[in-house]
């Protein structure tokens, strides 16, 4: 079962206009979330997270969003440059002092010049 | 801060034969994470260390897998007898102990074909 899920596999945006990448999960005991990103050959890296807590966060152009009642979380890309075209993940932390993450499919970004 | 390291990068193999990868994490973090990505799917977890401790297993770990740590440094993943089924990108990750996790760091992953 996908607890965990990211519904567009691509996304293209023009470059300087706002890339969103949309998250849901299933779990209501998943306690924090984090989105990664992936270029190909090389193993995702961290961007930015967010606890279950706390409804925003911001680093520099990219805001993570989440919203509790409807069990979805975006993050926004503003302005989107060309070395954002990559894979962006999203995971989950299941709470309960659970050691691991649960990612999603992932989504392929493609900013165009 | 030299990174998780993985070796191979690349691993090419028949049908039956058996396969060992190897990660090293960052030093000081004492645990380690074994995930495995297919095509078009995200990482998905098999397997945990804390230090020496391997203290969580996914079910898709079978008995045909299995993963060491045992001086709770480097960690090694044998897969005994492999399958076509079992190519994909391993991807090892480490994090710092204490307190829930917050972040994973990862490798660049070893590929693995079975031919």
């Amino acid at each position: 079962d996908q607890q965990v899920k990211q519904n567009s596999p691509s996304l293209s945006v023009q470059e300087g206009r706002i890339s969103i990448l949309n998250c849901d999960y299933t779990n209501s005991m998943f306690d924090y979330f984090l989105w990664y990103k992936k270029y190909p050959a090389e193993g995702p890296t961290f961007l930015i997270s967010i606890s279950s807590i706390k409804d925003k966060n911001e680093d520099g152009r990219f805001t993570v969003f989440l919203n509790k009642s409807a069990k979805h979380l975006s993050l926004h890309i503003v302005p989107s440059q060309p070395g954002d075209s990559a894979v962006y993940f999203c995971a989950a932390r299941p709470g309960g002092g659970a050691q691991k993450l649960v990612f999603g499919q992932g989504t392929r970004l493609t900013i165009n010049p | 801060d030299t990174g998780v390291s993985q070796d191979p990068r690349h691993k090419i193999t028949k049908r039956g034969q058996n396969v060992t990868f190897r990660c090293d994490p960052i030093s000081e973090h004492n645990r380690l994470y074994w995930y495995r990505q297919t095509l078009g799917q995200g990482p998905e977890f098999l397997t945990y260390f804390q230090n020496e401790a391997q203290l969580e297993k996914s079910r898709l770990l079978s008995d045909r897998f299995s993963a060491e740590r045992p001086k709770g440094s480097f960690s090694t993943l044998e897969i005994q007898r492999t399958e076509q089924g079992d190519s994909a990108m391993y991807l090892c990750a480490s994090s710092p102990g204490g307190g829930v996790v917050k972040r994973l760091f990862f490798g660049s992953g070893t590929q693995l074909s079975v031919l």
